[in-house]
């Protein structure tokens, strides 16, 4: 079974600064995804970010990026120029790229809160 | 493009007593999910649904919790009797997800959309 990691239960950052959410995962397969999603207070899980794990090239998104190391089976989150709007959780998450139904599924980690001073 | 909706957003009872959830998720999805958050947790899988069968329930406490997907669309989560320990929130998730094909062939990213999820608190 697959299992992911966040180690740190809480970050804070200043305002305009850039952070870094850290995740690792244990898996026997070659093929799957990595994502990155954000819950507000509003509990509605927003995805921010995903890597497929075929490719070399880490994701980005506008002020998000990824550090994804297969080897290691590490997959971080960075967020540059801070905005309060990015105080929320960040959950990493991942999915096995097996077409088999029950495998569609994703596996959390718990989480980490991250606060952002003005 | 509407959501999926969930209701209703909190519920209060008492443990022993029965609770149901409501969700509706986006038109023409076909796969549907229940999770559940407890405080300081990540989300768990309770069960998945794809159209109207069931893929997975692996991890639904089924001496308490049982689901249904009327005629593929809408589900109902249920828990009777409740426990102290089922307090959480409880995420409802869909996906277009079609029928699989063979075992093996790789998957298209398929995107999931969440709803606000159902606080539940058992006292």
């Amino acid at each position: 079974a697959q299992t992911v990691t966040q180690s740190q239960p809480e970050m804070s950052v200043q305002e305009a600064e850039t952070v870094t959410l850290s995740c690792t995962y244990d898996t026997s397969e070659s093929d799957y995804y990595l994502f990155w999603y954000k819950q507000p207070p509003s509990r509605q899980m927003i995805l921010v970010i995903r890597q497929e794990a075929y490719k070399q090239q880490n994701a980005t998104e506008n002020r998000f990026s990824v550090n994804f190391q297969k080897a290691a089976k590490s997959f971080s989150l960075k967020i540059s120029d801070s905005q309060l709007g990015d105080a929320a959780m960040y959950f990493c998450a991942y999915r096995s790229a097996l077409w088999a139904g029950a495998n569609s599924k994703l596996t959390f980690g718990k989480g980490i809160t991250l606060s952002v001073r003005p | 493009e509407a959501g999926v909706a969930q209701s209703p957003r909190y519920k209060i009872i008492e443990k022993r007593q029965s609770v149901a959830f409501w969700c509706n998720p986006i038109s023409g999805h076909a796969t549907l999910y229940w999770y559940q958050q407890i405080l300081g947790q990540g989300p768990k899988l309770l069960i998945q649904f794809q159209n109207n069968g069931v893929v997975d329930d692996s991890q639904l406490p089924k001496d308490r919790f049982s689901a249904e997907r009327l005629k593929g669309v809408d589900s109902t989560l249920k828990i009777q009797p409740a426990k102290l320990e089922d307090s959480a929130v409880y995420l409802c998730a869909s996906s277009l997800y079609p029928p699989p094909p063979p075992l093996g062939a790789v998957a298209t990213n398929e995107k999931l959309f969440f709803g606000s999820g159902t606080q539940l608190s058992v006292l």
